[in-house]
């Protein structure tokens, strides 16, 4: 399978916790992208890299969130002390770079408890 | 602000009725992308109109820019339970690299 991988699928935490979320993008895709997707609502755009620069944050990525593709592969992103807000679909997508196209992962499901 | 309007928001039809979907902004894109998505799946792109006017056909889909490219639209033929799920149109702005932006989308169900 060569499409856009998250992991993992689901997660469920207790509030106040960590977590962290796993994105590998499709094979040479530079651009790599965080959406959030709440219930009804269509992905909010969290933050971009092309390759392991973060070039663009959204106002929604607050400092309890961080991301980061140290080698311009995967990416991870990190939600620090969550809250019950943070319940949502955390969504991952990659592009080549040559067409506005991008691909998504299948989610990762996030529930704070 | 919702900078890209889909409509209707729900739509519930019989097997073989034919719909037709709608995107809307004030706003000018340089291309529009249509996503399905189902529940607990992440979004699939379904195409990318680039050129005002353009109408792309994929299968029993027929998908349509405006000519000013501010709108677009799908048509889907004689729907089928399997077009049941959330449809998405996103607009990208200047062909940079920055995010697309997401309509809220519109969800069809289709019985049979």
């Amino acid at each position: 399978d060569t499409g856009v991988s998250q992991d993992p699928r689901h997660k469920i935490t207790k509030r106040g916790q960590n977590v962290t979320f796993r994105c590998d993008p499709i094979s040479e895709h530079n651009r790599l992208y965080w959406y959030r997707q709440t219930l009804g609502q269509g992905p909010e755009f969290l933050t971009y890299f092309q390759n392991e620069a973060q070039l663009e944050k959204s106002r929604l990525l607050s400092d309890r969130f961080s991301a980061e593709r140290p080698k311009g592969s995967f990416s991870t992103l990190e939600i620090q002390r969550t809250e019950q807000g943070d319940s949502a679909m955390y969504l991952c997508a990659s592009s080549s770079g040559t067409g506005p196209e991008a691909f998504f992962g299948q989610g990762t499901r996030l529930t704070v408890v | 602000t919702q900078l890209l309007e889909q409509s209707p928001q729900f739509l519930s039809i019989q097997e073989g009725e034919n719909l037709t979907v709608y995107c809307n902004s004030s706003s000018v894109f340089s291309s529009l992308q249509w996503y399905r998505q189902e529940p607990g799946e992440g979004p699939v792109l379904l195409v990318t109109v680039v050129t005002g006017g353009e109408v792309k056909k994929l299968k029993r889909l027929t998908f349509q820019f405006g000519d000013a490219r501010k709108d677009s639209s799908l048509h889907i033929t004689a729907a089928q339970p399997g077009d049941t799920g959330l449809y998405l149109c996103a607009g990208d702005q200047d062909q940079a690299g920055t995010a697309l932006i997401f309509g809220k989308g519109t969800t069809l169900s289709v019985s049979s």
